[in-house]
């Protein structure tokens, strides 16, 4: 099984700011990595797919970026309603699929 | 509006079953990848198992030979059957489905369904 490690576990910064969030593979998955925002009591939404893809709706203050093992998620400057929790995910052995554990992006 | 509502979660036994439902609302449940995913309280998100348009399924191994993935095309509907319940299978459930990104990622999710594994 790929397992994905997220870092850092926290990150607290203020509106404004740039958010680096960062997801590596025990192995390479290549670029199919999916990002995910999830925010208290609601479902996870797609963010970015395929490592670089921004999904329908989504911000340009969200890119993605990274091939392989080691890839990144960055908010350009932090939104009030940025602040969630990220999921990366990977399929390079779809179905199984698998998530990192995720970051959460808090308010400094 | 392309929807889906999850229902059928509630406190079970361990050893007990449950099914879930997800209907679906502005696209057909056939012609997508269909997928649950489940998140134990405090934790990450887990993929479960999905059904293909041809009807081909997996499962994570976590679930494997207890829980079946089903749909209903007349209802619009994914089914989980989930069997022989045991304490960490209590989470939320979602339904999610690949709609515009084919195997790229899930873009559409119903709002969860909680299932609770306790005596």
């Amino acid at each position: 099984e790929i397992v994905l490690t997220q870092s850092p576990a926290t990150l607290s910064l203020s509106p404004g700011e740039r958010a680096t969030l960062s997801c590596r593979a025990s192995q390479s998955v290549s670029s199919y990595l999916a990002w995910y925002q999830q925010k208290p009591g609601q479902a996870p939404r797609l963010l970015i797919y395929d490592a670089s893809n921004r999904a329908t709706g989504i911000p340009a203050r969200f890119s993605g970026s990274g091939s392989g093992t080691d890839f990144t998620l960055t908010i350009s400057s932090l939104e009030p309603e940025d602040f969630a929790v990220y999921y990366c995910q990977q399929r390079i052995n779809w179905p199984l699929i698998t998530f990192g554990q995720g970051t959460r992006l808090e308010i400094k | 509006e392309v929807q889906l509502v999850e229902s059928g979660g509630g406190l079970i036994q361990p050893g007990g079953s449950l099914r879930l439902s997800c209907a679906a609302s502005g696209f057909t449940v056939s012609s997508n990848y269909m997928s649950w995913v489940r998140q134990a309280p405090g934790k990450g998100l887990e993929w479960v198992s999905v059904i293909y348009a041809g009807g081909n399924t997996y499962y994570a191994d976590s679930v494997k030979g207890r829980f079946t993935i089903s749909r209903d095309n007349s209802k619009n509907t994914l089914y989980v059957q989930m069997n022989s319940l045991r304490a960490e299978d209590t989470a939320v459930y979602y339904c999610a489905s690949n709609q515009n990104y084919d195997y790229g990622g899930m873009d559409v999710w119903g709002q969860g369904t909680t299932v609770t594994v306790s005596s």
